[in-house]
């Protein structure tokens, strides 16, 4: 059964840091790519970051380019999300997903439970 | 502002069908396959079709999805109380190079 579970959210100032995890199961991580998804409380799903399954590749949503960097460790398999310089706009839950690649696009197929983030002073 | 829209709401009686419209661009939906998730009260979001209306394993075939230019649509036939969720659209924008969602309609089976 593919498990995601998220940790290491909490309440931090604006401008401070936060580190992301999610520890995934019941798949080969390494041959997967992996994505976070936010969803700010009472709105809808915003994509913020997505790795390949090497980790050669990154790519980021505008909104939190120069600021988030996504990673993992293939040799433990979790997934990380470094969160720096954060703003109040970046309070969501922050959910873990498993990418699906089919032709020219992709999708979400296994999500985590989410971890909350809020930036607040 | 969303790049997909979608409206944001909708209604309709158990056992009666009902379709949800999600709206894009050449650069995103117009080029590229459609997926579509469930969002139940207080849970994590979960995939219902992907490819434009292909369904995982264990989603049953009253959910359906159709791609037409640069629109796609959800139908649900059969409603049911526990359908009562969030569904949102997805599909990568290649002019963004970013993944992109709708904004979400919230489904109430009255």
């Amino acid at each position: 059964e593919v498990q995601l579970v998220e940790s290491g959210g909490g309440l931090v100032q604006p401008g401070g840091s936060l580190r992301l995890s999610c520890a995934a199961s019941g798949f080969t991580f390494s041959i997967y790519a992996m994505s976070w998804v936010r969803q700010a409380p009472g709105r809808g799903l915003e994509w913020v970051s997505a790795i390949s399954g090497s980790g050669s590749r990154t790519y980021y949503a505008d909104s939190v380019k120069g600021r988030f960097t996504i990673s993992r460790d293939n040799s433990k398999n979790p997934l990380s999300l470094q969160m720096n310089s954060l703003r109040a706009e970046d309070t969501a839950i922050y959910y873990c997903a498993r990418v699906f690649i089919t032709g020219t696009t992709l999708s979400f197929d296994y999500w985590g439970q989410g971890t909350l983030v809020t930036v607040s002073s | 502002q969303s790049v997909l829209t979608q409206p944001p709401s909708v209604s309709a009686a158990p056992g009666q069908k009902v379709t949800i419209s999600c709206s894009g661009s050449s650069s995103n939906i117009g080029n590229n396959y459609v997926s579509w998730y469930q969002q139940l009260p207080g849970t994590a979001p979960k995939l219902l079709i992907y490819d434009n209306n292909k369904r995982p394993s264990g989603i049953p075939d009253r959910f359906s999805g159709s791609k037409s230019g640069t629109s796609a649509t959800l139908g649900i036939t059969g409603l049911r109380t526990g359908d009562e969720a969030d569904y949102y659209c997805g599909t990568w924008d290649s002019s963004l190079s970013a993944v992109v969602f709708g904004g979400g309609t919230r489904l109430t089976v009255l």
